[in-house]
C-alpha cells in the first residue's frame, strides 16, 4: 500500500519550460489537493478536486492548471514556469465523510525554476 | 476565507522542557486538525478535534480546542529531540468546502540537546 505518490520528486527548469506533476493515491480518495509550500508560508492550496472529473481553484491557482481524468490521478500542470513557482509541490488525498477527514501527504516535489 | 492564524512561528527549546503552539480563527471551526512535517518530511496527520472544549492526549502530547471552538493548541511535555519538527494546524469552518482545509503557517520547533 504506497498511500500518495508523487513524480518526479526533483526537476530543474528553465523559465518558459513546461511540465506536469504527477499524483496517485492508491486510497481510493474522493478528495485530492495540490499545494505549494515556502519558508514561513505554510501550505499554500492551489487547486483542489472533489471527485473525478472535477477540479476547483484554491489559494493560489495563478500559473497552474490541473486535471483529474482518474480518480486515483491528480495533475499539476505549468504551462510556462516562473522563478517565482520554485517550491516544494505537495500532493494530498482525503476520504469523503462528516466534516474533514485527515490528509494523506505525498513525500513532495522540490522544483526550481532557474 | 477562513483565516489561521499560528504563533509562535519559531520556537528553541533545550531537552526536556515544554513547548506549546496556540491557533486562533475569528469564525467558529467545525473541527481542527493537527499535523507534524519532521525537516525534509511530508506533513503526517497527528489528531482532530471536534468537540467543544475537547482534550486528547498522544503520549507527551496534549491537544486542547477552545470551548468556543475559535482556538486550539498543542502543548508538548518534556520534549526530546525526536519532537524537532514543523507543526500545523489545520482547520474547516462552517459552512466551507468538504474536506478543504486552512493551514496555519506553522511552529518551527528546535530541541537543543
Amino acid at each position: 500500500n504506497a498511500g500518495v505518490t508523487q513524480t518526479p520528486k526533483f526537476r530543474v527548469l528553465k523559465t518558459g519550460q513546461s511540465m506536469t506533476l504527477l499524483c496517485a493515491q492508491d486510497m481510493n480518495h474522493e478528495y485530492m489537493y495540490w499545494y505549494r509550500q515556502d519558508p514561513g508560508m505554510g501550505l499554500r492550496l492551489i487547486h483542489y478536486s472533489v471527485g473525478e472529473g472535477t477540479t476547483a481553484k484554491g489559494e493560489v491557482p495563478d500559473g497552474y492548471n490541473v486535471s483529474r481524468l482518474k480518480k486515483q490521478n491528480f495533475l499539476l500542470g505549468l504551462e510556462s514556469a516562473a522563478p517565482s513557482q520554485t517550491s516544494v509541490y505537495f500532493c494530498a488525498s482525503s476520504s469523503f465523510g462528516t466534516g474533514s477527514q485527515p490528509q494523506h501527504f505525498g513525500d513532495g516535489t522540490r522544483l526550481s525554476i532557474l | 476565507g477562513q483565516q489561521v492564524m499560528q504563533i509562535p512561528q519559531y520556537q528553541h527549546v533545550q531537552e526536556g522542557e515544554d513547548f506549546t503552539t496556540y491557533c486562533n480563527s475569528s469564525t467558529t471551526l467545525s473541527n481542527i486538525q493537527w499535523y507534524k512535517q519532521r525537516p525534509g518530511g511530508h506533513p503526517v496527520f497527528l489528531i482532530q478535534l471536534v468537540k467543544s472544549g475537547e482534550v486528547k492526549k498522544q503520549k507527551r502530547l496534549t491537544f486542547q480546542f477552545g470551548e468556543a471552538k475559535k482556538n486550539s493548541s498543542l502543548h508538548i511535555t518534556a520534549t526530546q529531540t525526536t519532537d524537532v519538527g514543523t507543526y500545523f494546524c489545520a482547520a474547516n469552518d462552517r459552512g466551507s468546502t468538504l474536506g478543504r482545509l486552512y493551514f496555519g503557517r506553522g511552529t518551527q520547533l528546535t530541541v537543543w540537546p
